[in-house]
């Protein structure tokens, strides 16, 4: 079956606009995280979503960064007045989302290249 | 406050060759390590993961080797090959009993198998 998809897979943005990024999981999947990945770093959590609740949004660097899940299934990472330092891949994985005391997978898409300038 | 340690940065070795890359965590409330593996322009895609009850797990060519006390774990990739060069990252999480399920990433290891 389809994995998990990103749109677009690459942002040119200008300093200062808005940018969204939206990620589609794998269907079925009721849990969803979004992540960051600066060159040459390993990824770093911004939020997780279980269903359309946000369940932890520790991650999210300040309050210009904001993720939506209104349907439970497709995602939204907008970004407001967005800075050089926002330049990142930003990386969105899914998983089953099952209740009880066992780790799942993530599986990852291939990532939304955001470059400001 | 990096959480989990991952070296080294890169590694080079030879067709055949056994690449060894290794990891130490802080946070003795992670129970769920995960290896992932990386190509250029990819997402990071699951290659074998462990949980602390056990000391060493194989999938294939693949072993993580896990020292609870020390609270290091390592990966093992037997008979590499040109195939295997790509960017590997271990992980840390405290599973679905402690809270979120938040994965915390090394930097990453960037492996080369030559012919």
């Amino acid at each position: 079956g389809a994995g998990v998809s990103q749109t677009p897979s690459n942002k040119v943005t200008e300093k200062g606009k808005y940018v969204e990024l939206r990620c589609d999981p794998i269907s079925g999947h009721t849990a969803l995280y979004w992540y960051r990945q600066s060159l040459g770093q390993g990824p770093e959590f911004l939020i997780y979503f279980q269903g359309t609740g946000a369940a932890d949004d520790s991650g999210l660097p300040n309050d210009r960064f904001f993720a939506v899940r209104p349907e439970g299934s497709v995602s939204t990472l907008k970004i407001q007045r967005t800075e050089r330092g926002d330049s990142a891949v930003y990386l969105c994985a899914s998983s089953l989302g099952l209740a009880g005391g066992v780790q799942e997978t993530q599986y990852f898409g291939p990532g939304t290249r955001l470059l400001v300038l | 406050q990096q959480q989990v340690k991952q070296s080294p940065q890169s590694l080079i070795v030879q067709k055949g060759g056994i690449p060894i890359i290794n990891c130490a965590y802080e946070n003795t409330a992670f129970d769920y390590f995960p290896w992932y593996q990386q190509f250029p322009g990819k997402g990071p895609a699951l290659l074998i993961a462990i949980r602390p009850d056990v000391s060493e797990k194989k999938e294939g060519r693949f072993t993580i080797s896990f020292n609870k006390s020390a609270k290091q774990f390592s990966l093992h990739i037997m008979d590499s090959q040109p195939g295997d060069s790509a960017t590997y990252f271990c992980a840390a999480s405290r599973g679905r009993r402690g809270g979120s399920e938040k994965l915390v990433f090394g930097k990453g290891t960037k492996l080369t198998v030559n012919p």
